[in-house]
């Protein structure tokens, strides 16, 4: 079965700042990962994807996450933090084949300091 | 498009009561989920339809029971409603077609408060 841990349920940066949310998975076959962000009161918003074709993947709003296969890690990176970035980021495995549910880590909520 | 849409936005129910969550796709998606999210654990898959007319259990099916009589339209009951079921309930839709990669679309998310 898979499962993700994220690691630090709270992040506070500095505007500016880099931005690094950590997650690792367990999974008994080559994984499709997902990171989505939530705002406050509102759904989730896929940020990016892996599907095997590049470790590094590139999202929306200038996120990115690189798959590392003997980490078992897809830590997701901005260089640069901004305030409106302040939310909830969900690390998510698929899986596959079959229902093709996701399943979730416990979530990191980033804070952006002024 | 509206995507993925829930009604209602907010509920509270008294303990035994019963209710019904709606959640409607314009996308024409096979894949429908509901989840629930409480704090601390991210969300976790309650009950997912593969199709029209179909529908299975996920993680935590206890209390809720689903009905896809339409391809658009994913239904989560609560028949005897228990404080426990105190959460956001997020109905989720996907094509289907591309073997666990295709993206998930959520929508906006049910607040239910049991009393």
């Amino acid at each position: 079965a898979q499962s993700v841990t994220q690691l630090g349920s709270h992040v506070s940066v500095s505007e500016g700042a880099l931005v690094l949310l950590r997650c690792n998975y367990s999974s008994s076959v080559p994984p499709y990962l997902f990171w989505y962000v939530q705002y406050p009161n509102q759904g989730l918003q896929l940020l990016l994807k892996y599907t095997s074709a590049a470790t590094l993947v590139k999202g929306i709003n200038g996120f990115e996450a690189e798959f590392k296969k003997s980490e078992t890690s897809f830590h997701l990176t901005k260089p640069s933090a901004h305030m409106s970035d302040a939310a909830e980021y969900f690390c998510a495995v698929s899986d596959r084949p079959g229902r093709r549910a996701l399943t979730f880590g416990s979530g990191t909520r980033l804070q952006v300091q002024p | 498009n509206a995507g993925v849409t829930q009604t209602p936005k907010f509920r509270v129910l008294k303990t035994g009561q019963s209710m019904t969550l709606l959640c409607a796709q314009d996308m024409n998606h096979e894949y429908m989920y509901w989840y629930r999210q409480d704090p601390g654990m991210g969300l976790r898959l309650i009950h997912y339809s593969v199709g029209e007319g179909t529908t299975a259990k996920g993680e935590v099916p206890d209390g809720y029971n689903v009905s896809r009589l339409k391809k658009q339209n994913f239904l989560l009951g609560l028949e005897s409603a228990a404080p426990s079921q105190t959460s956001v309930y997020f109905c989720a839709s996907s094509s289907g077609t591309s073997g666990g990669q295709e993206t998930q679309y959520f929508g906006p998310g049910t607040r239910l408060l049991v009393l």
